[in-house]
C-alpha cells in the first residue's frame, strides 16, 4: 500500500515563527504536492513538484515556500507564520503520467497560528 | 469563484435515505474524480471517470460523467452511517499537465443518522 506520513497531525505556533512541515511517501512517486484545506474551499494547491529540486506555484503560493532534495521528501516551509495560515495542511503524491491522475494523501496537518 | 462547484455543501440525512451529490463547472475535464475524506484522515479516491456519459458503480454509489465532460454526480442508495464523511470531486483539465495536476470542488458534508 500507497503510504504517505506527515511529520505532525497537530501544531500550534505564534505568529511570526518559522514553520515546517514534512510529508514522506514510500511509493517512488514522481509528483509531490502541498493543499492547505479550509471548510467550504476545498483543497487548495499552495506548491508542487515533479522531480527532486523542481517546484511549481500552485494557486496560492504566497507565503509558503517548499524544498524537495530526496525523491521520497517534500517540506512546506512557513516563512513567517500569521494567523490567516491557520488551516489543514494535506501532502498528497502520485506517478508521472498515470492516466487515472489518482493521488494518494497523508493524514494532514492542522496548524494554528495564534 | 471555484473551478468546480459542488452542491449541496451540507446533508443531513436518515439512514435508509437516497441523495445525490453533484459536482458542475463551465470547464471541460478530461477526466474526473470522487474522493471521500473521513475525520482526521486524508482523502481516499473512490473513482475516476473518464468518458463522457460514464457510469460506474461501486456497491451503493453510482458515479455518472456528464455528456460533455463539464459536470459529474454521486448518487447514494440507501445510505447507511458508514456513508458519512466529505465528499470531494476533483478534475483533470488536460490528458496530461505537468505534475498531473487536479482542481478540487469545494466538498459535500455528509452526515448519515441511524
Amino acid at each position: 500500500d500507497v503510504k504517505v506520513t506527515q511529520s505532525s497531525r497537530y501544531l500550534v505556533k505564534r505568529t511570526g515563527e518559522k514553520v515546517f512541515l514534512e510529508c514522506v511517501q514510500d511509493m517512488d512517486h514522481e509528483n509531490m504536492f502541498w493543499y492547505r484545506q479550509d471548510p467550504g474551499l476545498g483543497l487548495r494547491l499552495i506548491y508542487f513538484s515533479y522531480d527532486v529540486k523542481m517546484k511549481e506555484k500552485g494557486d496560492i503560493p504566497e507565503g509558503y515556500s517548499v524544498s524537495r532534495e530526496k525523491k521520497e521528501r517534500f517540506s512546506l516551509i512557513l516563512e513567517s507564520a500569521s494567523t490567516n495560515q491557520t488551516s489543514m495542511y494535506l501532502c498528497a503524491s502520485s506517478f508521472v503520467g498515470a492516466s487515472s491522475y489518482e493521488q494518494y494523501f497523508g493524514p494532514g496537518t492542522r496548524l494554528t497560528v495564534t | 469563484t471555484q473551478l468546480l462547484e459542488q452542491s449541496p455543501q451540507f446533508l443531513s440525512i436518515q439512514e435508509g435515505e437516497n441523495l445525490t451529490v453533484y459536482c458542475n463547472s463551465s470547464s471541460v475535464f478530461s477526466s474526473l474524480q470522487w474522493y471521500r475524506q473521513e475525520p482526521g484522515e486524508g482523502p481516499v479516491l473512490l473513482v475516476t471517470v473518464v468518458t463522457g456519459g460514464e457510469v460506474k458503480k461501486l456497491k451503493r454509489l453510482t458515479f455518472q460523467f456528464g455528456d460533455a465532460r463539464k459536470d459529474s454526480s454521486l448518487h447514494i442508495t440507501a445510505a447507511q452511517p458508514g456513508d458519512t464523511g466529505l465528499y470531494l470531486c476533483a478534475g483533470a483539465m488536460s490528458l496530461y499537465n505537468a505534475g498531473n495536476m487536479l482542481t478540487f470542488g469545494g466538498g459535500t458534508r455528509l452526515m448519515v443518522k441511524p
